[in-house]
């Protein structure tokens, strides 16, 4: 079975730092990992995504993550972090192995970010 | 590109009655379609995965006979929430991957159900 574990429920950074948003997988076989961020009562938006290739992947509103397979890693970087970027993150993982309708994502617990001013 | 689009955005309804909510890929094919619920600051859990003319495959726990789920086109999959109770209140959000979509899913604005 696939999990994800995003160990922060919640993240508080000052804006214009640094941000970090934790994730780790636990999957079979070679991992498709998935960033999503959701804003109140709406839906998820697609961040970023790693399938194969660079380790480091660099997504929408200046997010990047790094792939990291010894840790089965997967966090949520960004270099100056903006009051807007304060939401709820998910991070989630699928199984390349997976085929069909069976290709389904499992998600980490979300984490809520809050950027203050 | 690939917009999924959920109606309603939200629905106050009387115990005991049904509900549809319906999910349409505006500008794509979706051979797949998934159905989420999610409470109040947690996770996505899935309910049900469907194929465009087939049955969908409920999660365990999930009442089949509770949520019932068409997805009779390409286009469009709905989740009838059937005699509705007020522990089925929550946010339902669908989500679609298109024919030659191999690693993306596109989500929903979402459904937020209020049943009273």
């Amino acid at each position: 079975a696939q999990s994800v574990a995003q160990p922060e429920d919640q993240v508080n950074v000052a804006e214009g730092n640094p941000l970090t948003v934790k994730c780790t997988y636990s999957v079979s076989g070679n991992p498709y990992l998935f960033w999503y961020v959701q804003y109140p009562n709406r839906g998820l938006q697609f961040l970023l995504k790693y399938i194969t290739g660079d380790n480091l992947v660099k997504g929408s509103y200046g997010f990047e993550a790094e792939f990291n397979k010894s840790q089965t890693s997967f966090h949520l970087k960004k270099p100056s972090a903006l009051v807007s970027d304060s939401a709820l993150y998910f991070c989630a993982v699928r199984n390349s192995f997976s085929s069909g309708s069976a290709r389904q994502l499992t998600f980490g617990s979300g984490t809520q970010l809050t950027v203050l001013p | 590109g690939a917009v999924v689009s959920q109606h309603p955005s939200w629905v106050i309804c009387k115990s005991g009655t049904s509900v549809k909510i319906e999910c349409r890929s505006l500008d794509f094919q979706a051979t797949t379609m998934f159905w989420y619920r999610q409470f109040p600051k947690q996770s996505l859990m899935l309910m049900a995965t469907s194929n465009e003319g087939s049955k969908a495959t409920y999660e365990q726990g999930v009442e089949k006979d509770k949520f019932l789920i068409n997805h009779a086109s390409l286009t469009l999959s709905t989740l009838t929430v059937t005699s509705a109770h007020p522990e089925d209140s929550s946010f339902y959000i669908c989500s679609a991957r298109g024919i030659k979509d191999q690693y993306e899913q596109y989500f929903g604005p979402g459904t937020r159900l209020t049943v009273t």
